[in-house]
């Protein structure tokens, strides 16, 4: 069964330094994976994805995320923090058991200091 | 606004009351699937519509629960007899078709319907 775990609950940084927001994933072969964003009172909205093509992948709003397969992790990175940025993340890898029904992580709270 | 909507976006209810949310997906999804978040977790897959169809129910959906997709378009999910155990984020989310020929179509989530029983 495919799994998610996002190593951290929260992470705080300043404004303008690097972020870093980790996931490992448990699967039986090679997943798809997602990073999703959800900003109070907003709906979820899809980062990035991850579907077997290029290991590192470019989302919105600055974020990268690289898939390492012998290291079983997707960390999702920014070079640069911005307020906006503040906001729950979670780690998504769609489940094999057909429909491709989501199996998200439990989130990182990101939190960006002036 | 031509996002996934939900109604209502809150709702207190005392326990043993029953509830009915309602989703309207993007218009012409076929694929609707409700999720649940509850405090400080991720979302749970519920259940799964394709078109009228309900092809899959999650563990997580006890007896008191119900779903339902009438015309292929909105989908309604109903709570019988609620308990302080069902209040959450009840989200819903809507998709053209799923993973296909290596191409991954995004879900698209609404606000969510955040339920408080007390």
């Amino acid at each position: 069964a495919q799994s998610v775990t996002q190593l951290d609950s929260h992470v705080s940084v300043s404004e303008g330094t690097p972020v870093l927001l980790r996931c490992n994933y448990s699967s039986s072969y090679s997943p798809s994976l997602f990073w999703y964003v959800q900003h109070p009172n907003k709906g979820l909205q899809l980062l990035l994805k991850y579907t077997s093509a290029a290991t590192l992948v470019k989302g919105i709003n600055g974020f990268e995320a690289e898939f390492k397969k012998s290291e079983t992790s997707f960390h999702l990175t920014k070079p640069s923090a911005h307020m906006s940025d503040a906001a729950e993340y979670f780690c998504v890898v769609i489940s094999s058991g057909g429909y491709n029904k989501l199996i998200f992580g439990a989130g990182t709270r990101l939190a960006v200091h002036p | 606004d031509t996002g996934v909507s939900q109604d209502p976006r809150h709702k207190i209810t005392k326990r043993g009351q029953n509830v009915t949310f309602r989703c309207d997906p993007i218009s012409e999804h076929n694929r609707l699937y409700w999720y649940r978040q509850t405090l400080g977790q991720g979302p749970e897959f519920l259940t799964y519509f394709q078109n009228e169809a309900q092809l899959e129910k999650s563990r997580l959906l006890s007896d008191r629960f119900s779903a339902e997709r009438p015309k292929g378009s909105f989908s309604t999910l109903e709570i019988q007899r609620t308990e302080q155990g069902d209040s959450a984020m009840y989200l819903c989310a809507s998709t053209p078709q799923g993973l296909a020929g290596g191409k991954f179509y995004e879900q698209y989530f609404g606000p969510g319907t955040r339920l408080t029983v007390t």
